[in-house]
């Protein structure tokens, strides 16, 4: 089944740590999201990927790092200048930023501060 | 600041009737909408999206289009308590780049 892998599905960060969270797709996407849901609010965009070796910032990327070696793989750290992590990340995907195509979710993770 | 609105709600229905969720959205340039159900703790799964103005009917879902009111809505008709869930909108905006802007959602509940 084609889908989009998140792990962990829950995450703990001490104090000055880095952290990283996978997101593999088997999708066959160009274009890769990462997204930060708090509580009772919408989805913040983190970063995001045209392609292979090319990643843009989003709205909220001060704290945050990504790389894209592979066309399956995006993952995010969440680094000790991010002051406050804990949230819902979400890994999305699309066939190209610039298509009518919808995103697709992975199941997400959850992280929060030990 | 491009903007994608949705009543927070929460907008409770009983079972059986039609719920009937509004999105209004601020860029004219915006071309593709999407409707997003997120249950409690879980991700957004894609339930509709519409392209041109009028509407899409999917089962019991009805997407609607305006562009020229710049409105969205979806309609859930014969509500079930499994409907209760934040629903979530988002429109694909092209000035300025291509850029898929969700809002914040809208909490339904359905009564049985």
């Amino acid at each position: 089944d084609g889908g989009i892998t998140q792990s962990p599905k829950y995450l703990f960060r001490k104090e000055g740590q880095n952290v990283t969270l996978s997101c593999e797709q088997n999708l066959n996407h160009d274009a890769m999201y990462w997204y930060r849901q708090d509580p009772g609010q919408g989805l913040r965009l983190i970063y995001y990927s045209q392609i292979v070796n090319d990643f843009q910032k989003g709205d909220i990327a001060e704290g945050y790092s990504v790389s894209r070696e592979k066309k399956e793989s995006f993952p995010l750290t969440v680094t000790s200048a991010q002051k406050n992590p804990t949230a819902f990340y979400l890994c999305a995907s699309s066939t190209a930023i610039t298509s009518n195509q919808p995103q697709h979710f992975g199941d997400g993770t959850r992280l929060s501060i030990l | 600041q491009k903007e994608v609105e949705q009543n927070s709600g929460p907008l409770s229905v009983p079972e059986g009737a039609i719920a009937s969720l509004n999105c209004t959205y601020s860029d004219r340039g915006s071309q593709s909408f999407f409707w997003y159900r997120q249950y409690s703790g879980k991700s957004p799964e894609l339930i509709m999206f519409i392209y041109s103005n009028g509407d899409k009917e999917d089962g019991r879902f009805t997407a609607q289009l305006n562009k020229a009111s710049q409105y969205v809505s979806l309609l859930i008709r014969d509500s079930q308590p499994s409907d209760s869930a934040t629903y979530l909108c988002a429109v694909t905006e092209v000035t300025g780049g291509f850029k898929t802007i969700f809002g914040a959602g809208t909490r339904l509940f359905v009564k049985a």
